[in-house]
């Protein structure tokens, strides 16, 4: 069946250090791929999305590409701030069969950043 | 900027009671949401609804499970006889249709419930 993985947190990095939070996917059709924030006391919103292989999204930094030749949608940002601070889940969206496309979440990872 | 609202924000209950959780989504939306996310798991899918009836639910979505949207706003949940392994934050979702086929949901802050 679909699948997401992500990598196991907590993260935890200093401001304006590199973050990546790893994500691979399982798919049996042609899903769309996000990034879902949710930050301390506040519901889930999306961060970024890609609906098709090589498509790169992007938000306030972050960055992720869809890459279908290693089913991966890793998310980046080159320097992060005290305000990322957030747990981040990767999710597919897969539309075959009547399906509507009910998201698939990966686990979340918490990110904390330091000063 | 329209929101999906959900109350309330936490429930403490009783093994066996009956809780119902609601939630009111963005107002010009069709297709409709219920997720959980029990501590430190997974977010986990647990029913659809679109045209005033469930179109996908999962397997944690059993008989003890029910949603309704009563009126043309609100959008709930029922859980008919909790038990313990119900403790979870439960998310309302919802997307605007069809033409909007990206799978892109907008998620309430969702409904903290605790069952002793």
């Amino acid at each position: 069946g679909n699948s997401v993985t992500q990598m196991e947190g907590p993260v935890t990095l200093s401001e304006e250090a590199f973050l990546t939070i790893n994500c691979t996917y399982t798919a049996t059709g042609y899903p769309s791929l996000f990034w879902y924030v949710q930050y301390p006391g506040e519901g889930l919103q999306l961060l970024l999305k890609a609906t098709k292989a090589d498509d790169k999204g992007s938000n306030k930094g972050f960055e992720a590409t869809y890459r279908k030749e290693t089913t991966s949608f890793h998310l980046e940002k080159g320097s992060v701030q005290v305000s990322d601070s957030a747990v981040y889940f990767c999710a597919l969206s897969e539309h075959y069969g009547g399906s509507q496309g009910n998201l698939i979440f990966g686990k979340g990872t918490k990110l904390s950043v330091k000063p | 900027e329209p929101e999906v609202t959900q109350t309330p924000s936490h429930q403490v209950t009783q093994m066996g009671q009956e809780v119902i959780l609601r939630c009111v989504p963005i107002s010009n939306h069709l297709y409709f949401y219920w997720y959980r996310q029990i501590l430190g798991q997974k977010v986990e899918f647990l029913v659809s609804f679109y045209n005033n009836e469930i179109s996908e639910k999962s397997e944690i979505f059993d008989d003890q499970f029910s949603v309704e949207r009563p009126d043309g706003s609100n959008f709930t949940l029922k859980i008919r006889s909790t038990k313990l392994e119900d403790s979870a934050m439960y998310f309302c979702a919802s997307k605007i249709g069809v033409l909007e086929n990206t799978g892109e949901l907008f998620f309430g802050e969702g409904s903290r419930l605790t069952v002793l």
